[in-house]
């Protein structure tokens, strides 16, 4: 069966700080993934998408990065964290584009 | 653009009182529905996939349906443990076929 790991489950960062997010899947090759964020009352608003090694596409213009430096591995970066960052981050994966979507257990990220 | 409405907003039931949530949707050709329960502090847990009007899908006691404008989760005769936020979420035929999901209805069963 497949597993979809992401951590840390907790994470309090200074404006300023970096950050990295890891997220990796077992028992599935050639994963699609997907970063989140969910914030308090709005809908979950998709951050970045892969499709493969090395291919990330993005969905909103901010100071967070993505790579996929392994099949299943996929990791969210910022240089300097901002205010606005704080949320709820959740990783997902999918057998392909889009279709039914997996999710991890999420991080709590704030950003003080 | 896309958009997907889910109602009510909250809603707050007696244990065995069966009821409805609503996902409504705007989109520019629909590839698949879904529905999914999350837990307070969770990631989302993927319940079902719709893909025509007319299609039903059933687990325990939600049950899934579809309208070309429409979806409801029927919850028969629920349980406290079936609190939760349940949310609506479509695949379309856009550029990057992109799922868009709804805010959510947060349910509540009391005993």
């Amino acid at each position: 069966s497949q597993t979809i790991h992401q951590w840390p489950a907790t994470l309090v960062q200074p404006v300023g700080s970096p950050l990295s997010l890891e997220c990796t899947v077992e028992g599935t090759s050639n994963p699609n993934l997907y970063w989140y964020r969910q914030a308090a009352g709005r809908g979950l608003q998709l951050l970045f998408y892969s499709v493969g090694i090395g291919q990330i596409s993005s969905e909103v213009p901010q100071n967070l990065s993505a790579s996929r430096p392994q099949d299943r591995q996929f990791i969210l970066s910022s240089k300097k964290l901002l205010l606005s960052d704080s949320g709820f981050y959740l990783c997902a994966w999918s057998v392909a584009d889009f279709y039914e979507q997996y999710f991890g257990p999420g991080t709590r990220l704030t950003v003080t | 653009e896309d958009q997907v409405t889910q109602s009510p907003e909250a809603l707050r039931l007696q244990e065995g009182e069966s009821s409805s949530l609503n996902c409504s949707y705007t989109v520019s050709g629909l590839r698949g529905l879904f529905w999914y329960r999350q837990d307070p502090g969770k990631g989302p847990e993927f319940l079902f996939t719709l893909y025509s009007a007319g299609e039903e899908k059933e687990k325990e006691r939600l049950k899934a349906t579809l309208t070309k404008k429409e979806s409801f989760l029927h919850i028969t005769a629920p349980k406290p443990e079936d609190s939760a936020t349940y949310l609506c979420a479509v695949r379309t035929s856009g550029g990057y076929q992109k799922v868009t999901f709804g805010t959510g209805t947060k349910l509540q069963v009391i005993p």
